[in-house]
């Protein structure tokens, strides 16, 4: 079953806004992850959050995690038209720390330049 | 260049006939996964293995086997296929805690 569930289903900004995308899971987890992939392209690893971690940076990208509500969001800062893509959470979805990973159907992002 | 390299890219095939998809990686990764995208549904993963000769049932394991015999190999093996396995289909490898890599995917159409 999906582990991660992810709101909205779609979204569409202008450039320059931000962007959050939000990831709800059902069971307890080591590490969530997000992914970008591009029109029917490879998934893109973007962060990895640790289940002892609350939040986390990279560039643009903002990533906090809520263990107690088991949910998960996504901040792209200022947007820009090339970050138009599908979003996905994953979560270790059995609580074993196997990686074994499972997605949610994803979020899908537009940027209007 | 680290990769996984996913062969045929596209594929036609017809009812029955059975294939395999390949995938290769070179990074030495522990973890490989096999997952079909649908319209919709989002990625539902196939098989996964967490190491040579160990491998277990994704989410839609039906219609579908697998095997790693090597390390860095992770066949698809379809033996039978069918209409509704016309998807897109992604493999993914990473170390244990780590992010995934991915291919670039494997379009099969069955007729």
């Amino acid at each position: 079953s999906q582990q991660g569930e992810e709101d909205p289903q779609a979204l569409s900004i202008q450039e320059g806004e931000n962007a959050t995308m939000n990831c709800s899971y059902k069971t307890s987890i080591n590490n969530l992850q997000w992914y970008r992939q591009n029109s029917g392209r490879g998934l893109v690893h973007l962060i990895l959050i640790r289940s002892n971690e609350r939040e986390k940076h990279s560039g643009r990208l903002r990533v906090t995690l809520d263990t107690s509500k088991k949910s998960s969001s996504l901040l792209i800062t200022a947007s820009r038209a090339a970050d138009t893509a599908s979003y996905f959470c994953a979560t270790d979805g059995r609580g074993w720390n196997n990686n074994d990973m499972r997605f949610g159907a994803g979020t899908r992002l537009t940027v209007k330049p | 260049e680290a990769q996984v390299t996913q062969n045929p890219r596209y594929l036609i095939t017809v009812t029955g006939k059975k294939l395999t998809v390949t995938c290769s990686q070179n990074m030495n990764h522990e973890y490989m996964s096999w997952y079909r995208q649908d319209p919709g549904l989002g990625l539902r993963q196939i098989y996964y293995s967490m190491n040579v000769e160990v491998t277990d049932k994704g989410d839609v394991p039906e219609g579908y086997k697998v095997s790693r015999k090597e390390k860095r190999n992770f066949p698809l093996i379809l033996e039978s296929p069918s209409p509704n396995q016309t998807s897109l289909y992604f493999c993914a490898s990473s170390h244990k805690g780590g992010g995934y890599t991915f291919g670039s995917g494997t379009r099969l159409t069955v007729v």
